[in-house]
């Protein structure tokens, strides 16, 4: 079964609200939650690093007052698209580092499809 | 900076026939770990193999099969005898060096586009 089960699969939403992703780690610990973006025919881009109990690294780009991220336990991490716009119409996948390094980079939700209209 | 290039957009075969993704990484850093994801037209990524910098022996799984060489910087893929459940889009990812207690990102190639055909 999924370890890391991301919720909603897909969500549409009018311009100007916000909207929330929930990616949990089913029976681990994920210390460290990762958040991606995906615009079509794209790659993933990196958006952020969440680790439980602290605030989320950004990477350059991405603004943090936009993209709420909010690590509060080892089994959760939410993702909060704020004021969504058009623009913000994406694919957004969450990815957990659980373990050690013979679990590095296996771990990812099912992807939220985000449509702002 | 660590990157991935997938040079091949897009790929299209037969049914049955044999096809390699090609993957060139670039990174500074003397262990790290590469990775293949297929994702099909759902969207979910799903995790196909890791390998860690230090093993270059070439690994098999039923149809699949990956090539590491550090001379080349290069970690091909291979499918061999392709089915049209093999259509997808694969991607080809790096990762810093792994320390315990710390976040290791992944840095993803443009992806390449395996259409499979009866």
């Amino acid at each position: 079964g999924a370890v890391v089960s991301q919720h909603p699969s897909r969500v549409i939403c009018k311009s100007g609200t916000s909207v929330k992703i929930e990616c949990r780690s089913l029976d681990f610990q994920a210390t460290t939650m990762f958040w991606y973006r995906q615009f079509p025919k794209q790659s993933l881009m990196l958006m952020a690093t969440s680790n439980e109990g602290s605030k989320a690294t950004y990477e350059q780009g991405v603004e943090k007052d936009k993209f709420l991220i909010n690590h509060a336990s080892l089994t959760l991490s939410t993702l909060t698209v704020t004021s969504a716009h058009p623009e913000d119409s994406s694919f957004y996948i969450c990815s957990a580092q659980i373990g050690g390094r013979e679990t590095l980079g296996a771990f990812f939700g099912q992807g939220t499809r985000l449509t702002v209209v | 900076a660590q990157k991935v290039t997938q040079a091949q957009t897009e790929i299209s075969v037969v049914e049955k026939e044999d096809v390699t993704l090609d993957c060139v990484y670039e990174t500074r850093d003397t262990t790290y770990y590469l990775f293949w994801y297929k994702q099909p037209p759902s969207g979910e990524l799903v995790f196909l193999i890791r390998r860690n910098s230090f093993d270059e022996q070439n690994e098999i799984s039923g149809r699949y099969s990956w090539n590491f060489q550090k001379s080349t910087s290069s970690f091909n893929f291979t499918i061999t005898a392709s089915q049209v459940v093999d259509s997808a889009v694969y991607f080809c990812a790096l990762s810093e060096p792994y320390m315990a207690g710390t976040a290791s990102k992944l840095t993803f190639g443009t992806g390449t586009r395996l259409q499979v055909t009866l």
